[in-house]
């Protein structure tokens, strides 16, 4: 079965521009999440949906992040305008289904750095 | 989520196992044990989890103590290619009725170092 797929795998922008990452999930999983993995630290929750629905956020800087997820398959995280402590890979995963036993798999991430 | 704790990291010589501890001494009855482990330049990846019986499958063992406050992830020979950071995560599966979507949070990890 075909992975999760990200692109771009890189990028590089100046601060105060704006970037965007895109996040095709295995097909007919529900869960859809996106992470910031910092150099040197573990990955951190900035999104997670439910289908096309938000069911946590909290960690997501709202004024200038934000996240999409059309017709519950694709996704698309967008950062406006970029700092340069933006600068980590934004890794993609997603889970079959709601409940019960839920094993994320993950893409290879986009690694952003922001000069 | 309950908080879990473990090295930093840790050294294994190659076709030795590797036993990796994880104290997770505040999780809840209902929580379960997860491990995943992230190559240098990949995703995380997927290992093991149980909730209070020890599991085995093709790419580790999972022993967790009677009183469910720690665990052990057990690489029963391991190879070069087993050198990553490994991740004890301890998480309420999601439900159907909504109420829990499965949060999975990360903590530092125990950066494992297998040598020749």
């Amino acid at each position: 079965e075909a992975g999760v797929a990200q692109s771009p795998r890189y990028k590089i922008i100046e601060k105060r521009q704006s970037v965007a990452f895109w996040c095709n999930p295995i097909s007919g999983h529900a869960t859809l999440y996106w992470y910031q993995q910092i150099l040197g630290q573990g990955p951190k929750l900035l999104i997670q949906f439910q289908n096309n629905g938000v069911v946590d956020d909290s960690q997501l800087p709202k004024d200038r992040f934000s996240a999409e997820r059309l017709k519950g398959v694709d996704s698309t995280l967008k950062i406006q305008p970029a700092k340069l402590e933006d600068s980590a890979v934004y890794l993609c995963a997603s889970s079959p289904r709601t409940g019960g036993y839920t094993e994320a798999f993950f893409g290879q991430g986009t690694r952003l750095t922001v000069v | 989520d309950a908080k879990t704790t473990q090295p930093t990291s840790m050294d294994c010589a190659e076709g030795r196992a590797a036993n990796l501890p994880c104290n997770h001494s505040t999780i809840s009855g209902n929580e379960y044990v997860y491990w995943y482990r992230q190559i240098h330049s990949q995703g995380p990846q997927y290992i093991i989890h149980g909730l209070k019986n020890n599991e085995t499958n093709e790419m580790a063992s999972l022993i967790i103590t009677e009183d469910r406050k720690s665990s052990t992830l057990i690489l029963p020979h391991a190879t070069l290619r087993d050198t990553a950071v490994y991740y004890c995560i301890v998480r309420v599966p999601g439900n159907a009725g909504g109420t829990s979507y499965g949060k999975l949070t990360f903590g530092q990890g125990t950066i494992l170092t297998v040598h020749p």
